[in-house]
């Protein structure tokens, strides 16, 4: 079983501040790292598949970065609002395995 | 563009009882997978499909079977229901992993509580 874990597990961030949060994944046998926004009782949607170490990628105030080598990737929000209060998935997919490994989540409430 | 459709989205069952969740998706995507959430846990994988006929098994498959008949839908059956089966179901889609730049596309959920 791949060990996925994600940090910290709940934050609670002023309305207009920026935040940050941690996933880490195994340093070997890397293919792909997925994030997914999650509101409640919604469904989880994608924001970034990264593949390349070192790659950056960006929608809106949200961004991602990614280290492959010692195996952990970072979500940035800029200027927190609102509707930015979800739970932060990450997922890895190793190379040669069809299947996403899930961490369990960062819970982000934004306080007006 | 529905995406990804479950059906039910809540069912009370009894223990023993059987039953069969239903995933439709119309984006054409190959592969479909479905997931359960549990309080304190990720999203953990019960069986997967890599195409219309193939299916495999996932993290936790004992007590689920599935059935790919059709490119567009997958079905998770639960033959003999049981309390520990009580979770949140997902269902997902996606292209192969080579085309997967979207990442997966999830469904609304099905709540399901078995007593």
């Amino acid at each position: 079983i791949l060990n996925v874990e994600q940090s910290p597990q709940s934050l609670h961030v002023q309305e207009g501040d920026s935040t940050n949060f941690t996933c880490s994944f195994p340093s070997s046998n890397f293919y792909a790292l997925h994030w997914y926004r999650w509101e409640t009782a919604k469904s989880p949607e994608a924001l970034f598949v990264m593949t390349l170490n070192g790659d950056e990628k960006k929608k809106g105030r949200i961004s991602a970065t990614l280290n492959t080598k010692e195996g952990y990737s970072y979500l940035y929000i800029k200027g927190s609002q609102p509707e930015d209060s979800a739970t932060y998935l990450c997922a890895f997919a190793p190379f040669g395995n069809e299947k996403l490994t899930f961490g369990t989540g960062t819970r982000l409430t934004i306080i007006p | 563009n529905a995406g990804v459709t479950q059906t039910p989205k809540f069912r009370v069952l009894k223990t023993g009882q059987s039953m069969t969740l239903l995933c439709a998706q119309d984006m054409n995507h190959e592969y479909m997978y479905w997931y359960r959430q549990d309080p304190g846990m990720g999203l953990r994988l019960i069986h997967y499909s890599v195409g219309e006929g193939t299916t495999a098994k996932g993290e936790v498959p004992d007590g689920y079977n599935v059935s790919r008949l059709k490119k567009q839908n997958f079905l998770l059956g639960l033959e003999s229901a049981a309390p520990s089966q009580t979770s949140v179901y997902f269902c997902a889609s996606s292209y192969p992993r080579q085309r997967a730049n979207y990442g997966y596309t999830f469904g609304s959920g099905t709540r399901l509580t078995v007593v």
